[in-house]
């Protein structure tokens, strides 16, 4: 089974900020790689697909990059609908979540 | 508009039965993999299962294989998953999410069903 694993877990930042969001695969997964974006009491909400492909809708101010094991999802200046639990998801070898990271505001 | 609206969750004993449903709209169901996905309180997200377009082919995550069985009905737009030997580690809310020709990224989720699984 492939892990995911993302750094930090918790992350305080301000409005603002530029904060990036580490994920690390146990084996290559190539550019099969999402990113989530999720609020208290909601369903997550897709972001990014592919590494670095932003989907219709999603703020440009989201980026991703990586590919094989080491990935990064980017907020160049965050904003306050920003502050939510973030999670990347390989796709690759069925389905597995990182354990996500919360955003937090300092 | 797409939606999927999740409905069957609810409070079952350890070692019972549950079966959720989600009926989907907005999109050509018949065409789209379909996806079950969990969260216990206050915990990450956690991939329960999978069906291909058809039906034809199905996968479980290790934590729920030879107990839930996914299913769905192409004419009904809709997707089950039927839940049995529940254990109280199933708790959760359990999404169902729209999914691509193969293995691909959930670009819809549902609103969620709560599983509480308690005597």
């Amino acid at each position: 089974d492939i892990q995911m694993t993302q750094s930090p877990s918790t992350l305080s930042a301000s409005v603002g900020d530029r904060v990036t969001i580490t994920c690390r695969a146990s084996q290559t997964i190539s550019g099969w790689l999402a990113w989530y974006q999720q609020k208290p009491g909601k369903a997550p909400k897709l972001l990014i697909s592919e590494a670095s492909t932003i989907v219709s809708g999603a703020p440009s101010r989201f980026s991703g990059s990586g590919s094989g094991t080491e990935f990064t999802l980017t907020i160049s200046s965050l904003q306050p609908d920003d502050f939510a639990t973030y999670y990347c998801q390989q796709y690759h070898n069925y389905y597995t979540f990182g354990q996500g990271t919360k955003l937090e505001i300092q | 508009e797409v939606q999927l609206l999740e409905s069957g969750g609810g409070l079952v004993q350890p070692g019972g039965s549950l079966r959720l449903s989600c009926v989907a709209s907005g999109f050509t169901f018949r065409a789209y993999a379909m996806n079950w996905v969990r969260q216990a309180p206050g915990k990450g997200l956690e991939w329960v299962s999978v069906i291909n377009f058809s039906g034809e082919t199905t996968y479980y995550a290790d934590s729920v294989k030879g107990r839930f069985t996914i299913s769905r009905d192409n004419s009904k737009n809709t997707l089950d998953l039927q839940m049995n030997s529940l254990r109280a580690e199933d708790t959760a809310v359990y999404y169902c999410t729209k999914g691509g020709g193969g293995f691909q990224p959930f670009d819809y989720w549902g609103q969620g069903t709560l599983v509480t699984v308690s005597s």
